[in-house]
């Protein structure tokens, strides 16, 4: 059973450019949950999705935007990038949302790295 | 009070000896409570959940849960070299906007020989 596949694994940007990650979850997994992890702030929640629908959002900045798909496969997307964005970001599949006490599973990440 | 808070240690233990770990939360009404494990440089793994008070276990690893005080632990018996890592708490924490899983900024573990 294949696990939760996030690309890129690293990418390199400049301020003020945009960037688009990906997230394929576990097969038959509908909820698609995503996280910052920074060594100062550690997990930080960024949005959750379920069949589609944003059900939670973090207290991220409008920068940070994402969407889920009919596949459950979800994409996040920062626009103009600030070196603070610098970090690993998780994603995270699982049977339902947050309120359905399913555990998560995580994906390897993607490095972002802003220059 | 934070949402989910845990000691940043680091906790040094000796091998074969027991390291305990905890965590608290501030939202009563959570009813689920997870353990992640995870390596420097690696994404966190899932190694416990526990839904309901009292002990849970699973090979070395048990889990305590007390709702009433809203305090969760994690016990590593016998442990081992390979144990080092940090090990984050999770809750599901009702905001505003619903549920959403949240971690503490983990408890860094090691496991001296």
């Amino acid at each position: 059973k294949a696990g939760v596949t996030q690309t890129p694994r690293y990418l390199i940007k400049t301020r003020g450019q945009q960037v688009t990650l990906s997230c394929s979850p576990i097969s038959g997994h509908r909820s698609v949950s995503w996280y910052q992890q920074t060594p100062g702030q550690g997990l930080q929640f960024l949005f959750e999705y379920f069949s589609e629908t944003q059900r939670n959002k973090g207290n991220f900045p409008g920068r940070f935007s994402g969407r889920q798909f009919s596949n459950s496969r979800s994409e996040m997307n920062v626009s103009t990038l600030e070196l603070g964005d610098s970090a690993l970001y998780l994603c995270a599949s699982s049977l339902g949302p947050a309120s359905t006490n399913y555990g998560y599973t995580f994906g390897s990440g993607t490095r972002l790295t802003v220059v | 009070q934070k949402e989910v808070e845990q000691n940043s240690g680091p906790l040094s233990v000796p091998e074969g000896a027991i390291a305990s770990l905890n965590c608290t939360y501030s939202d009563r009404g959570s009813q689920s409570f997870f353990w992640y494990r995870q390596y420097s440089g690696k994404s966190p793994e899932l190694i416990m959940s526990i839904y309901s008070n009292g002990d849970k276990e699973d090979g070395r690893f048990t889990a305590q849960l007390n709702k009433a005080s809203q305090y969760v632990s994690l016990l590593i018996r016998d442990s081992q070299p390979s144990d080092s890592a940090t090990y984050l708490c999770a809750v599901p924490i009702l905001t505003g906007g619903g549920n959403k899983l949240t971690f503490g900024t983990g408890t860094q573990l090691k496991v001296e020989l």
